[in-house]
Formats: structure tokens, sequence, C-alpha cells
């Protein structure tokens, strides 16, 4: 199964609100991060957390890590039309190898 | 500083014929990462390379799929043989030398179709 599984694995909110999505991940980990993908485009990275760091900010980004519970969240504040896309969590466990869940699909109507 | 370039952006390649995908890293960076991805999907890793070394090859296909990043030039990714199978968005990253918990900056992806 995936290291890391997104929840809810699609989500539609209106433009102003704001979108959380959430990632559970298996074994112990280095860093954890957060991607965006546009649809049929590249990976954009978001925001690194590492394991020994509980709270991260970035703009109208929020990313919490829990290890005791093995799971992240990451809270986007006032959402765009444009921040219309899937969101990936990935965790590096070390040796620099990502493992990627298999996303939430955003969709932010006006 | 360009990002990482990744060429072709789309491929068409019959059954049995092989595939090259091309990967320059960002400029001062020597580790690359390729994943692979289906559609729907989120990215499997592959393989990960530095200089003329292979360092983790845990993802790859035991077969007809081999990774090499020469000391001169562009990573390549190859596929002989194609199948219908290998039909996906191929991703390579890189990171800097030397340092681990940094983010991995990718390219646009190859898009295969294996007709």
């Amino acid at each position: 199964s995936q290291q890391g599984e997104e929840d809810p694995q699609a989500l539609s909110i209106q433009e102003g609100e704001n979108a959380t999505m959430n990632c559970s991940y298996k074994t112990s980990i280095n860093n954890l991060q957060w991607y965006r993908q546009n649809s049929g485009r590249g990976l954009v990275h978001l925001i690194l957390i590492r394991s020994n760091e509980r709270e991260k900010h970035s703009g109208r980004l929020r990313v919490t890590l829990d290890t005791s519970k093995k799971s992240s969240s990451l809270l986007i504040t006032a959402s765009r039309a444009a921040d219309t896309a899937s969101y990936f969590c990935a965790t590096d466990a070390g040796g620099n190898k990502l493992t990627f869940g298999t996303g939430t699909q955003l969709k932010v109507e006006l | 500083n360009a990002g990482v370039m990744q060429n072709p952006r789309h491929l068409v390649r019959r059954r049995g014929q092989e595939a090259r995908l091309r990967c320059s890293p960002m400029k001062g960076h020597s580790h690359v990462y390729w994943y692979r991805q289906l559609p729907e999907e989120g990215l499997k890793f592959m393989v990960y390379l530095q200089k003329e070394n292979i360092i983790d090859e845990s993802g790859m296909p035991k077969e007809r799929f081999s990774a090499e990043f020469p000391k001169e030039g562009p990573s390549i990714l190859r596929i002989q043989q194609v199948v219908r199978g290998d039909s996906a968005a191929y991703f390579c990253a890189s990171s800097p030398p030397g340092r681990s918990n940094y983010e991995q900056y990718f390219g646009p992806g190859t898009r295969l179709t294996v007709t």
C-alpha cells in the first residue's frame, strides 16, 4: 500500500474558503513535503517540514506534522480559483527517495 | 537559472521500439531522480543517480529499463522494447550535492504513449 495516503481524494470548495488536506504515512521519516500538480503539468514544491518540526507556514499555506500519529495536514487559507490542482504529500525516509501519496484533487469554484 | 529540463515533452512509440528520455538537472545540482506517474496516480520512485553512479535503483523494473547520468551531458532513462503498460508520465527531479532534507525540483515531465 502507499506510504503516503491523502484524504480526502477530492475536495470542492468556494473561493475564499479554507481547504484542508490530510496525509498519513507508515514508516519513520526525515521530512515530509507537499507538492502541487496542475492538470497535465509537472510538480511544484510547496513546503518541506522536517521530522523535528511540528508546524510550518508559507504565505497562505500552513503545514502540520504529527510524527506520533504519522500524519500531516496542509491548510490553504482564503483559497483562489488558481489553487485548483492536485496536491501530493511525499515522505523522505532517508536516502533521498520520495514516496508519494495518491493525491487530493482540489477544485476551487468562483 | 533554468529549472530542470526534460525532453521530449511528448513521445509516441510503437510496441517494441526504444524510448529515450532526457533530463538536465538544475545548474549546480548533481543528484537526479526519475519517477513515473500512471494516470490518476501519484508518482512512483524509479531511480536515484549521482554523476556516473547509480545510488538507488530499487524502483526500476528488472528488465528493459536502464538509467545513466554521465560525467558530461544529461541523465538518460532508456526503455527498450516498450509495451503499452509503459505509457505514463516520466518525471525527473534534481537536488543539490551533498545535502539531504532538501526539496527536489521537478521537471515538466515526458509523456510517453505506446501505441
